[in-house]
């Protein structure tokens, strides 16, 4: 099985709601990523989780909220967004981040913030 | 810091023309070096990568090799076909993670 699974495919929120994104892979993979992505942009590296553990923020503002329960799911918590939070959101797995690993993609989930 | 350069598109060609995406990298180090694609509506998967000097990197026609001399990446195939068009994005892995802007390319029948 090489495929990350994300949910749900689309999403629609309000800037006062509260939701969330949710991964996962079966590829026994220890290194965990969330990405966003603009239209006709590349992929933003949002967060790393390594081995469970958070590795590396990329200064994202605190209304997301990533969250690693176990090696094989990764959560993206979203709370008091904002339109220009609109995007593609990527979530992706590789062998380990220790050394820089091919990582899979899953097909993302579409958020629109109104 | 780190970046990647590619150049932009949108590409345009025929079947069966020869393609060519220019990629040059600055990072520290020597970074890992991958090509991955994006086809409309999807997520990225990893086309091919090179991780030292002089590899060659190829898959599915396509092929890229590691030139340090130069920092550059440059994916090429011989022969596209329609289900070529997509968006191709290069990534350099060193003490980060960096992508290209991205180059969509059109394949025209």
């Amino acid at each position: 099985d090489t495929e990350v699974t994300q949910t749900p495919k689309h999403l629609v929120m309000g800037m006062t709601n509260k939701k969330s994104l949710k991964c996962e892979q079966h590829m026994g993979h220890r290194a965990m990523y969330w990405y966003k992505q603009k239209a006709k942009k590349p992929p933003e590296l949002m967060f790393v989780y390594s081995y469970e553990k958070l590795s590396i923020n990329e200064s994202v503002p605190s209304r997301f909220s990533p969250e690693c329960p176990n090696s094989s799911l990764l959560n993206l918590h979203l709370h008091a967004l904002q339109p220009e939070d609109s995007a593609l959101y990527l979530c992706a797995s590789s062998q380990a981040s220790g050394e820089w690993e091919t990582q899979y993609f899953g097909p993302g989930t579409r958020l629109l913030v109104l | 810091g780190d970046s990647v350069t590619q150049m932009e598109g949108p590409v345009t060609l025929s079947e069966e023309a020869f393609l060519t995406i220019n990629c040059t990298y600055t990072a520290t180090g020597y970074p890992s070096l991958f090509w991955y694609v994006q086809y409309p509506g999807e997520g990225l998967q990893l086309l091919l990568k090179a991780t030292k000097a002089d590899d060659k990197g190829s898959n599915k026609g396509f092929e890229a090799t590691y030139r340090k001399e130069t920092t550059s990446f440059h994916l090429e195939k011989g022969s596209v076909q329609v289900s070529d068009s997509a968006v191709y994005f290069c990534q350099a892995a060193g003490n980060k993670l960096t992508f290209g802007g991205g180059t969509r390319v059109l394949v025209k029948p």
